[in-house]
């Protein structure tokens, strides 16, 4: 079935270096990707999406390309700021349907 | 832009009690609403897809006479933990559709946290 890899453990980095989450999916035909943020004790909001192969997903500084070569969304972001500690997940969402499948999340922390 | 709002957001219980959890769409109609858990430190696993007006779809291994799932409106569905255990302590989250179409938004409640003593 249709699944979502993120690299295992937290993040943990200093304000102003350079953030890159991988996340790789298996999907069958054409899904939609996503990258979604939790903040402490909020639920879920959607931070960028891509809907096609080589389409680039961007907000806040966040920045996400679909590679369908690579089977790939990962998420970079070149400026950390504290603001930016959450848990960012990464999903999926199979063409038609929005039975998303999340990855395991990633857990960052931004140090001053 | 579209609110969903879970309630309550915290509860806490006594083992073999019922809760029951409300998921609205305060701005949108939502003719499909989803119901996740989220274990600490694990993804979400979507346990229902709700539909107004129908029975809920459950996912493999979650039991449906345990997570009764009810859609009576347009704005609301709920869940309601039945004869709720220490192991069904965790994190719920809803989602709602804005409309029929599989591809159009989804928006995230902000989860309720239910400790079950």
């Amino acid at each position: 079935g249709d699944s979502v890899t993120q690299m295992e453990g937290p993040v943990t980095l200093s304000e102003e270096a350079f953030l890159t989450i991988n996340c790789t999916y298996t999907a069958t035909g054409y899904p939609s990707l996503f990258w979604y943020v939790q903040y402490p004790g909020e639920g879920l909001q959607l931070l960028l999406k891509a809907t096609k192969a080589d389409d680039k997903g961007s907000n806040k500084g966040f920045e996400a390309t679909y590679r369908k070569e690579t089977t790939s969304f990962h998420l970079e972001k070149g400026s950390v700021q504290v603001s930016d500690s959450a848990v960012y997940f990464c999903a999926l969402r199979p063409y038609g349907n929005n039975r998303l499948a999340f990855g395991k999340g990633n857990q960052v922390v931004v140090i001053p | 832009g579209a609110v969903v709002s879970q309630h309550p957001s915290w509860v806490i219980c006594k083992s073999g009690t019922s809760v029951k959890i409300e998921c609205r769409s305060l701005d949108f109609q939502a003719t499909t609403m989803f119901w996740y858990r989220q274990f600490p430190k694990q993804s979400l696993m979507l346990m229902a897809t709700s539909n107004e007006g129908s029975k809920a779809t459950y996912e493999q291994g979650v039991e449906k006479d345990k997570f009764l799932i009810n859609h009576a409106s347009l704005t609301l569905s709920t869940l309601t933990v039945t004869s709720a255990h220490p192991e069904d302590s965790s994190f719920y989250i809803c989602s709602a559709q804005e409309n029929r179409d599989g591809n159009s938004p989804l928006h995230f409640g902000n989860g309720t946290r239910l400790t079950v003593t």
